[in-house]
């Protein structure tokens, strides 16, 4: 059975500052991991995607996800965020069939 | 390659109308699906497709019936409308057997945003 759990319904970070989304899985085969954004009113975009060959993993617009298995994590990160980057963030786990699994969302909030 | 498209954008149906929501992916994926968002949550899935002639209930079917007579194609109908189905609704789609890629993420379309009154 495959579960993923995104630690933090809300994150605020000041504009600069690093942003951490959490998020953790679990999952009986090698998993697919992915991070999408949702901007607001918007479909949701593939930010990046975990797929074995590397455990970080870089995307688009600065950000970056580690894959720790013995953590069972997928943690999203960027440096120094930006108030465009203020979206929902969702964590989808798969086991690479036709099945995704997504978390119920964090939405990030960008202070000025 | 338009991606995944839905039409209409938005839409507003009275109580016990009904609507079919449309989906068209031009990526050959064997995959689809149809998910529903309520304000601020997180995706619901209603119905998926593995490939043409064959569907499955998700989540929350109830309401809803879809088809996928083609690869390309997968309509959702709504019957008897009911202010529980104020949603907006995605599709998404994912695998084209045609490419070698082990880890297949989902393409969303850009929604429907359906209210009914």
């Amino acid at each position: 059975a495959q579960s993923v759990t995104q630690l933090d319904s809300h994150v605020s970070v000041s504009e600069g500052t690093p942003v951490l989304l959490r998020c953790n899985y679990s999952s009986s085969y090698s998993p697919s991991l992915f991070w999408y954004v949702q901007h607001p009113n918007k479909g949701l975009q593939l930010l990046l995607k975990y797929t074995s060959a590397a455990t970080l993993v870089k995307g688009i617009n600065g950000f970056e996800a580690e894959f720790k298995k013995s953590e069972t994590s997928f943690h999203l990160t960027k440096p120094s965020a930006h108030m465009s980057d203020a979206a929902e963030y969702f964590c989808v786990v798969s086991s690479g069939t036709y099945k995704y699994i997504f978390g119920t969302g964090t939405r990030l909030k960008v202070l000025a | 390659n338009a991606g995944v498209t839905q039409t209409p954008k938005f839409r507003i149906l009275k109580i016990g109308q009904s609507m079919t929501l449309q989906c068209t992916q031009d990526m050959n994926h064997n995959y689809m699906y149809w998910y529903r968002q309520d304000p601020g949550m997180g995706l619901k899935l209603i119905y998926y497709s593995v490939g043409a002639g064959i569907t499955d209930k998700g989540e929350v079917p109830n309401g809803y019936n879809v088809s996928r007579s083609t690869t390309e194609d997968f309509p959702l109908r709504l019957e008897l409308a009911a202010p529980s189905q104020t949603s907006v609704y995605f599709c998404a789609s994912s695998w084209n057997p045609l490419e070698d890629k082990p880890y297949n993420e989902q393409f969303f379309g850009p929604g429907t945003r359906l209210t009914v009154l």
